[in-house]
């Protein structure tokens, strides 16, 4: 699986759209990028994933570069509910999620 | 998105005894079930993977023989931790998926062995 490397933490304030950035520079040409998230004492929520192009739904917006060396998570309008630790995941098709220590991300009233 | 349970949430047992945690997919088959381990402060850390209907398959470094994991129907998986100790106190995470579909995960069993 691909390793990944994601700024230990960031903040952002209520309402503003919030920018994960996520540098996968070794991922292979048929993993996935996936984003969890995990609030703390629960377990970990899907948000979004892709291979290539960028994708969309209604938690956030992927945007993988041409390169696929990199990628980013944006939420359009932070929330003080989506302060939570999120993880860049590269991951085959054994769906092998291996997790590293991710981006807490605060956001501020 | 789906949605997998996991039972009890948390469980406080004497050392020297098992406990079973129970993970099942509510609302869709799950072929595949995954089990995690979670110290405090610490990343999750991948145990074993099961397809239903054959062995589970450990990471390096998880004993089977203490971590004993069954996953006998398409909804449902169990890890039990035998002759549980104090370091096997841990944030115990399941999450399971659907053929070529993303993993769900549950909500976590708080394991505490006195």
């Amino acid at each position: 699986d691909a390793k990944t490397t994601q700024p230990p933490s960031m903040d952002c304030a209520e309402g503003r759209a919030a920018n994960l950035p996520c540098n996968h520079s070794t991922i292979s040409g048929n993993e996935y990028v996936y984003w969890y998230r995990q609030i703390h004492s629960q377990g970990p929520q899907y948000i979004i994933h892709g291979l290539k192009n960028n994708e969309t739904n209604e938690m956030a917006s992927l945007i993988i570069t041409e390169d696929r060396k990199s990628s980013t998570l944006i939420l359009p309008h932070a929330t003080l509910r989506d302060t939570a630790v999120y993880y860049c995941i590269g991951a085959g098709s054994n769906y092998k999620l291996t997790f590293g220590k991710g981006t807490l991300l605060t956001v501020n009233p | 998105g789906a949605v997998v349970s996991q039972h009890p949430s948390w469980v406080i047992c004497k050392s020297g005894t098992s406990v079973k945690i129970e993970c099942r997919s509510l609302d869709f088959q799950a072929t595949t079930m995954f089990w995690y381990r979670q110290f405090p402060k610490q990343s999750l850390m991948l145990m074993a993977t099961s397809n239903e209907g054959s062995k589970a398959t450990y990471e390096q470094g998880v004993e089977k023989d203490k971590f004993l994991i069954n996953h006998a129907s398409l909804t449902l998986s169990t890890l039990t931790v035998t002759s549980a100790h104090p370091e096997d106190s841990s944030f115990y995470i399941c999450s399971a998926k659907s053929g070529n579909t993303e993993a769900f995960f549950g909500q976590g069993t708080r394991l505490t062995v006195v």
